[in-house]
């Protein structure tokens, strides 16, 4: 099956840069992808990584090693308001339905 | 387009009763999911429908059913609510042509079984 494995909590200073690590196992492995969740809120979708490298979409950025199983998100420039969950997830192994990791809470504080 | 919809908002069960989850997305979406979310657990898969007319099992699908009523509707059954049914259940939607594969979720409905 499908796991992922990500830090629960991480916290940071408004400005500064953070990076939330997931490390995964799959049987198949189609992308890794993230998700942000704020409190009382529903997951939105961030960025998806099929290939490795990095991908940059403004303060945010995703990196995936598929010879790691591992990937990253970066947060640069935090603000308050990037105060929430976020998700890394990996599709099962049919490819039709997303598997998430537990969670990383992110607080930030000026 | 208001995406995908979910009802109720907010439930309360007794042990031993049944409700039924309501979702609907009007994005023409293929796939449709259900998941539960409990602190410190992250998003569970419950049941999912990769396309009309097929359901399939995730993670947790014990003590709930599914029914994909057509394209656009997709509902969570408990026949016999639990206490450790209390969760917030999200529902979600996937169109099978994108590439990066996003899923868009619900508001979410908030459930306690006492």
């Amino acid at each position: 099956g499908q796991s992922l494995e990500q830090p629960s909590e991480v916290t940071a200073v408004e400005g500064a840069i953070v990076q939330i690590n997931c490390t995964y196992q799959t049987s198949g492995f189609y992308g890794l992808s993230w998700y942000q969740q704020h409190d009382g809120g529903a997951p939105t979708f961030l960025s998806y990584n099929a290939l490795d490298g990095l991908e940059e979409t403004g303060r945010f950025s995703s990196f995936l090693s598929r010879s790691d199983s591992y990937g990253y998100l970066l947060l640069q420039e935090l603000q308050m308001k990037d105060s929430a969950s976020y998700f890394c997830a990996v599709l099962n192994q049919a490819g039709t339905a997303l598997i998430f990791g537990k969670g990383t809470t992110l607080s930030v504080s000026s | 387009n208001a995406g995908v919809t979910q009802t109720p908002k907010f439930q309360v069960l007794k042990t031993g009763q049944s409700m039924t989850l309501q979702c609907a997305q009007d994005m023409n979406h293929n796939s449709m999911y259900w998941y539960r979310q409990d602190p410190g657990m992250g998003l569970r898969l419950i049941y999912y429908s990769a396309s009309e007319g097929t359901t399939d099992k995730g993670e947790v699908p014990n003590g709930y059913n599914v029914s994909r009523l057509n394209k656009r509707e997709f509902s969570l059954r408990l026949e016999s609510a639990a206490p450790s049914q209390t969760s917030v259940y999200f529902c979600a939607s996937r169109d099978l042509g994108t590439e990066n594969y996003e899923q868009y979720f619900g508001p979410g409905t908030r459930l306690t079984v006492t």
